[in-house]
């Protein structure tokens, strides 16, 4: 039982270089998240999609590219690493928009930028 | 903008003592209400729900109760346990800048460490 994946775990970049954090899901959720945690702050949500071929901005999208190609799938595009996008990057989905509907989160992948 | 406020921690307890960790929002309409523990190394998992005023979310022994008139949603335990070390989220259902679909907002979290 699956779940949300994410990878990689763990991760350190260098300034100004690119990368994509991946996400798979195997629940056939519609809506998918990308949310940031930094320390001692709670999740800020970055981008999400509430299906195929359908993104949009969260809270703090700027730095950041998503696509989703299919339904499983929300990978998350850096393309200019910067120091502040040291985080911790979670990835959730959920079965549909309403306001019962909880959501289900990968393990998270940690990114260092130095 | 939609909000939520949680006690700051750290807390540390010993095993079978009671827990409390405060919850306040602030919101437009009537949002849902969430409790969501994270393990060391893990994601967020969803410990209890409430979807309206009064109502009761309960789960592996915590407890916590939709109060509108008080806007708060505090966690409650009887007797913790070195297994509930964790850091604890509060978070509600909020609308997105775009409008339409909903995002959770989330507190800052509170890590509780259970002492033997």
């Amino acid at each position: 039982n699956a779940g949300v994946t994410q990878t990689p775990k763990f991760r350190i970049l260098k300034i100004g270089q690119s990368m994509t954090l991946q996400c798979t899901q195997d629940m056939n959720h519609n809506y998918m998240y990308w949310y940031r945690q930094d320390p001692g702050m709670g999740l800020k949500l970055i981008y999400y999609s509430v299906g195929a071929g359908i993104t949009d901005k969260g809270e703090v999208p700027n730095g950041y590219n998503v696509s989703r190609s299919t339904t499983e799938d929300f990978p998350l595009r850096l393309e200019l690493a910067a120091p502040s996008q040291t985080s911790v990057y979670f990835c959730a989905s959920g079965e549909g928009q309403g306001r019962n509907q909880p959501q289900h989160f990968g393990d998270g992948t940690r990114l260092s930028i130095l | 903008g939609d909000s939520v406020t949680q006690m700051e921690g750290p807390v540390t307890l010993s095993e079978e003592a009671f827990l409390t960790i405060n919850c306040t929002y602030t919101a437009t309409g009537y949002p849902s209400l969430f409790w969501y523990v994270q393990y060391p190394g893990e994601g967020l998992q969803l410990l209890l729900k409430a979807t309206k005023a009064d109502d009761k979310g309960s789960n592996k022994g915590f407890e916590a109760t939709y109060r509108k008139e008080t806007t708060s949603f505090h966690l409650e335990k009887g007797s913790v346990q070195v297994s509930d070390s964790a850091v604890y989220f509060c978070a509600l259902t909020g609308s997105l800048p775009q409008g339409g679909s909903e995002k959770l907002v989330f507190g800052k979290g509170t890590k509780l460490t259970v002492n033997p």
